[in-house]
């Protein structure tokens, strides 16, 4: 399958500081990408969606302020948590689907983030 | 909105038995069915996956079947191995949309 990259895969920093994780899809242009946060033995919750060179659609109750997205090109998207707080410590998964009418999407492996 | 449910929340088999993962849907628009494996501390894996206009789908011990008419689709898996331990979501999506996971199901195969 497609391979989809995140990093870092682990992160800890401090509250009031800002993290950046990045998604890249390797052997595809990926025109959605998506974001979701998972909880400890839970299922994926979907964050957003955001499409190459537009702005991202937040899901209700996700703050779009405080969780930056930007999907500059094809094979980068960014997720930038800003002023961190140790709720915001969970497991930041991407995933990404290929070019327009494609449905199959592939998931990054995950950045697990700690805020101390 | 579509909704996901799937059973069981959790599965024991021993080593070379089968293992059969159920989930339901309630938006009958839904046509696109992946299941993903997970891995402790890992991104979900895209194992298999089904379209609406077939009901059937195999991939060696894989398999998943669909019937539209009920809304609902399983995951088997047949000569099971410890490294089949994990913990499998089933999804479902309309052609287009994001995708609505189930639960989860987390599987243990003792050898």
């Amino acid at each position: 399958g497609a391979v989809v990259s995140q990093h870092p895969s682990r992160v800890i920093c401090k509250s009031g500081t800002s993290v950046k994780i990045e998604c890249r899809s390797l052997d595809f242009q990926a025109t959605t990408m998506f974001w979701y946060r998972q909880f400890p033995k839970k299922s994926l919750m979907l964050m957003a969606t955001s499409n190459e060179g537009s702005k991202a659609t937040y899901e209700q109750g996700v703050e779009k302020d405080k969780f930056l997205i930007n999907h500059a090109s094809l094979t980068l998207s960014t997720l930038t948590v800003t002023s961190a707080h140790p709720e915001d410590s969970s497991f930041y998964i991407c995933s990404a689907r290929g070019l327009a009418g494609g449905v199959v999407s592939y998931f990054g492996p995950g950045t697990r983030l700690t805020v101390t | 909105g579509e909704n996901v449910e799937q059973h069981p929340s959790t599965l024991s088999v021993q080593e070379g038995d089968s293992a059969v993962i159920k989930c339901t849907y309630s938006d009958s628009a839904s046509n696109y069915f992946p299941w993903y494996k997970q891995e402790l501390g890992k991104g979900p894996q895209l194992i298999i996956d089904i379209r609406s206009n077939v009901g059937e789908k195999k991939d060696q011990r894989i398999a998943v079947t669909l019937n539209k008419t009920a809304k609902h689709f399983s995951l088997h898996i047949t000569e099971t191995q410890p490294e089949d331990s994990a913990v499998y979501f089933c999804a479902a999506s309309t052609r287009g949309q994001n995708f609505v996971f189930g639960p989860g199901t987390r599987l243990s195969v003792l050898p």
